[in-house]
């Protein structure tokens, strides 16, 4: 259980274009997603909190008109970077919360991460 | 100073050995531990969930949680190639969500 998938697994696009990132949870409901960044050789860092239904809530620093985060059920999130730029290539992973087998507290489950090159 | 502080590594062991990783942290109100492990250009997939001190064994892994010395292991009993990749904790705190926070990630490498 527990599964979380992501869409595309790998993207290259043109710099001033526009690329959308699909967060599913394949076999449970997701009220809240999380997105990730991560660079090569670093730990995750957090962007911002994708809750169903309503607005999402951004770490201090990330740009919310820059990366749109939509969560319009409870199974689907998107990341959608605007007018995406070199500087914006990296790895994008979304993670979900759930409970696991016999804990009494959700963590996250991750998704496979998808991998942004902007030309 | 980092809330959780996570040696980077890389750790190259032979096949076979015990592993050791570890986390230090600052905030005594951690309550939950986890470990999870991530492959090259993968995301993290969960490996132990512990709450609170103790050891908690699944397999060749053991998650132990010191909280009086706010230290953290993960031991790999009879390490395999296949157990290279990095291992990153995370913890939170109780009491409703809140956010993982995680270490920076241990880069293992297991040679045959």
């Amino acid at each position: 259980g527990a599964v979380v998938s992501q869409h595309p697994s790998w993207v290259i696009c043109k710099s001033g274009t526009s690329v959308k990132i699909e967060c599913r949870s394949l076999d449970f409901q997701a009220t809240t997603m999380f997105w990730y960044r991560q660079f090569p050789k670093q730990s995750l860092m957090l962007m911002a909190t994708s809750n169903e239904g309503s607005k999402a809530t951004y770490e201090q620093g990330v740009e919310k008109d820059k990366f749109l985060i939509n969560h319009a059920s409870l199974t689907l999130s998107t990341l959608t970077v605007t007018s995406a730029h070199p500087e914006d290539s990296s790895f994008y992973i979304c993670s979900a919360r759930a409970i696991p087998q016999g804990a009494v507290k959700e963590t996250q489950y991750f998704g496979p991460g998808t991998r942004l090159l902007v030309l | 100073q980092k809330e959780v502080e996570q040696d980077p590594g890389p750790l190259s062991v032979p096949e076979g050995a015990i592993v050791s990783l570890n986390c230090t942290y600052s905030n005594s109100a951690f309550q939950y531990f986890m470990w999870y492990r991530q492959y090259s250009r993968k995301g993290p997939e969960l490996l132990m969930y512990t709450y609170s001190s103790g050891n908690k064994e699944d397999g060749r892994f053991t998650a132990q949680v010191d909280k009086s010395s706010k230290y953290i292991s993960l031991f790999i009993r009879d390490s395999q190639p296949s157990d290279s990749a990095t291992y990153l904790c995370a913890m939170t705190l109780s009491g409703g969500y809140n956010k993982l926070i995680f270490g920076a990630g241990t880069r293992l490498a297991v040679h045959p």
